[in-house]
């Protein structure tokens, strides 16, 4: 059963830095691209990152270009996304998707999220 | 940036009626399109993808069209685990890009 389990969010001064992982199991996660999408409060879904299998090809947002960084770590069957310069509309519940294939940016499988709050 | 807009923003439907809802693209994603299911408190869920592939265990209920810039979800009777938000994705370009959604509500 594949599961991706979010963790890492949390309350954060504006400004400040994160770190939000994804811990995954039940496939071969080396062989699947990763993306995180977010979800404001009460709003809509909005792309943030993608990498690919290997972890040498990523793409972000623009809203998020030059302050997160995506990763992964395929020994430990990991994602993460590194938020830095952190502004009150990142605040989101934050999701990794597993594509369905090796780059098809079609997302089968969901986590259940980890809430990022920007306040001060 | 590709712009997804849904419409209507809400729809009510009454349970065993047909929902009909849109999604438009500001240029075309081919048939690089994709829509997810998602009910309050819980992930989103892929239901279609290629504009018109139902994912894996999706009823066939629900059924895909169109191509270019112009998209449509139907759902052909409404069930009671069917009154939920529904989003559509293109994935033709960089930036992926989500549409607001639509919720469909029971009337």
């Amino acid at each position: 059963e594949v599961q991706l389990l979010e963790s890492g969010g949390g309350l954060v001064q504006p400004g400040g830095s994160l770190r939000v992982s994804c811990a995954a199991s039940g496939f071969t996660f080396s062989s699947y691209a990763m993306t995180w999408v977010r979800q404001a409060p009460g709003k809509g879904l909005e792309w943030v990152s993608f990498i690919s299998t290997s972890g040498d090809g990523t793409y972000y947002a623009d809203s998020v270009k030059g302050r997160f960084t995506i990763s992964r770590d395929n020994s430990k069957n990991t994602l993460y996304l590194q938020m830095d310069s952190l502004r009150a509309e990142d605040t989101a519940l934050y999701y990794c998707a597993k594509d369905a294939g090796s780059s098809f940016c079609i997302f089968d499988y969901w986590g259940q999220g980890t809430l990022v709050t920007v306040s001060s | 940036e590709i712009v997804m807009t849904q419409s209507p923003a809400t729809l009510s439907v009454s349970p065993g009626e047909r929902a009909t809802l849109s999604c438009r693209a500001s240029q075309t994603v081919s048939s690089n399109l994709a829509w997810y299911q998602q009910k309050p408190g819980q992930a989103p869920r892929l239901l279609i993808y290629g504009a018109s592939t139902r994912a894996t265990g999706i009823p066939a209920r629900f059924s895909g069209s169109g191509s270019g810039t112009e998209f449509t979800l139907t759902i052909s009777s409404l069930q009671s685990e069917d009154f939920a938000f529904y989003y559509c994705q293109q994935y033709n370009n960089w930036p992926l890009t989500f549409g607001g959604g639509t919720k469909v509500e029971i009337k």
